[in-house]
């Protein structure tokens, strides 16, 4: 079965620290595919990126990045210098193959601070 | 392109009522979803769509029901509500089996 699990319920930062949010998966399947979606106070839910289980490679995208391991499960998400409008609640997602069904993790809520 | 739009916004119902929760998206994807989100909560799957015809239950179908005659359109049924059904109802659409979801802004019911 497969399982998404975000142990941080919620974290604080002051703007322009660095945060990372955690995300460990269980999966049995060899495919998958992981994602990361961010869900602002205004409610709406925000594809932020999507990875299979065959590019282990680390993505950046401006103050975002990702650590993707196999080894440990885990899909962390690192913002770079936090901004106020980074707060928001992030959930961490997995999809198995044929990938018909989406499990999301509980979400972890990002408070950043001015 | 609109996406994925879910009407009504908000709703409020009294116990025992019905209602239907429409979705409709204009990408032409295949798979649609509907799930839920309590207050301070994760997205649970209530049903999910692999194509017009071909529905199937998630992790909390009881008190729901769907269809899907159309590709663009996946309205979510809910008979003889219940205060447990207070939530916020979030459908989401996807074109391929490795592709992200795309989801609607979500539609806040209140069960009294």
């Amino acid at each position: 079965a497969q399982k998404v699990t975000q142990a941080q319920t919620e974290i604080s930062v002051v703007e322009k620290e660095d945060v990372t949010l955690d995300c460990v998966y269980e999966t049995r399947d060899t495919t998958y595919y992981l994602f990361w979606y961010k869900q602002p106070p205004s409610g709406e839910l925000v594809f932020l990126i999507r990875r299979n289980s065959f590019d282990e490679q680390n993505e950046i995208s401006g103050r975002y990045s990702w650590n993707f391991q196999k080894s440990t499960s885990s899909f962390n998400f690192t913002i770079t210098a936090s901004q106020v409008v980074d707060s928001a609640v992030y959930f961490c997602a997995l999809s198995e193959s044929p990938g018909q069904n989406f499990v999301f993790g509980p979400g972890t809520r990002l408070s950043v601070l001015p | 392109n609109a996406g994925v739009t879910q009407t009504p916004k908000f709703r409020i119902l009294k116990i025992g009522q019905s209602m239907t929760l429409q979705c409709t998206q204009d990408m032409n994807h295949n798979y649609m979803y509907w799930y839920r989100q309590d207050p301070g909560m994760g997205l649970k799957l209530i049903y999910y769509s692999v194509g017009a015809g071909i529905t199937d239950k998630g992790e909390v179908p009881n008190g729901y029901n769907v269809s899907r005659s159309t590709t663009e359109d996946f309205p979510l049924r809910l008979e003889l509500a219940a205060p447990s059904q207070t939530s916020v109802y979030f459908c989401a659409s996807k074109g391929g089996f490795d592709n992200e979801q795309f989801f609607g802004p979500g539609t806040r019911l209140t069960v009294l």
